[in-house]
């Protein structure tokens, strides 16, 4: 069953920070996170695991709760390159199969 | 990061043609890859997980005798859309797992098919 993302489409001014959720009905070994430009294949940003972690990179965090089966993406200051799509796959297994939410567009403006 | 190569990028097919799409893992090696289908706008649909030596698992709904998929080495799985019609248009991706990480997916550029 595919997951669900919150928001479907969020706009930000340059510098401003955005959430992006992604909520299963199903229990989750992981989620994965993408970011998709348009006419291009989605680009691997980071892998959360069963156990709570958070992680993060620069500007771009996430957190995993297992228990409510959510994942939330966090970017901060976000930068014009941000714009995309952003994708969360969820996986029941590592090395499994990931089913994807429909996407959350973000477009960031000067 | 791990690199994922397809090839062709893009590819225009009369109707009822074959097309063979290649998907390769460059600096690792690959026992499972991926094999998803994407409409403009839409999310990606896996259609089949392609394991090296056997035969490929199809999602419900995907017809394994109009998709072959064959994973010839570890670094190999190729796609082919038999008999092509104007509705199998669309952008083909394949990710390979593993390399250096747990769990990790990394995709290919992508495959833009028109049949026309």
């Amino acid at each position: 069953q595919q997951p669900v993302q919150s928001p479907q489409a969020v706009i930000l001014r340059e510098g401003e920070d955005a959430v992006i959720n992604c909520s299963s009905s199903k229990a989750l070994y992981s989620v994965h996170w993408y970011r998709q430009k348009h006419g291009e294949a989605p680009v691997f940003l980071m892998i959360l695991l069963k156990g709570g972690e958070q992680k993060g990179h620069e500007k771009i965090s996430a957190s995993f709760n297992e228990k409510k089966q959510q994942s939330s993406l966090y970017l901060t200051a976000s930068q014009l390159s941000y714009s995309g799509t952003y994708f969360c796959g969820t996986g029941g297994t590592s090395y499994g199969k990931l089913t994807f939410g429909q996407g959350t567009i973000l477009t960031v403006h000067p | 990061g791990a690199v994922v190569s397809q090839h062709p990028s893009r590819v225009i097919c009369k109707s009822g043609t074959s097309v063979k799409i290649e998907c390769r893992s460059l600096d690792f090696q690959a026992t499972t890859m991926f094999w998803y289908r994407q409409f403009p706008k839409q999310s990606l649909m896996l259609m089949a997980t392609s394991n090296e030596g056997s035969k490929a698992t199809y999602e419900q709904g995907v017809e394994k005798d109009k998709f072959l998929i064959n994973h010839a080495s570890l670094t190999l799985s190729t796609l082919t859309v038999t008999s092509a019609h104007p509705e199998d248009s669309s952008f083909y991706i394949c990710s390979a797992g593993g390399g250096q990480g747990v769990g990790e997916q990394y995709f290919g550029p992508g495959t833009r098919l028109t049949v026309t």
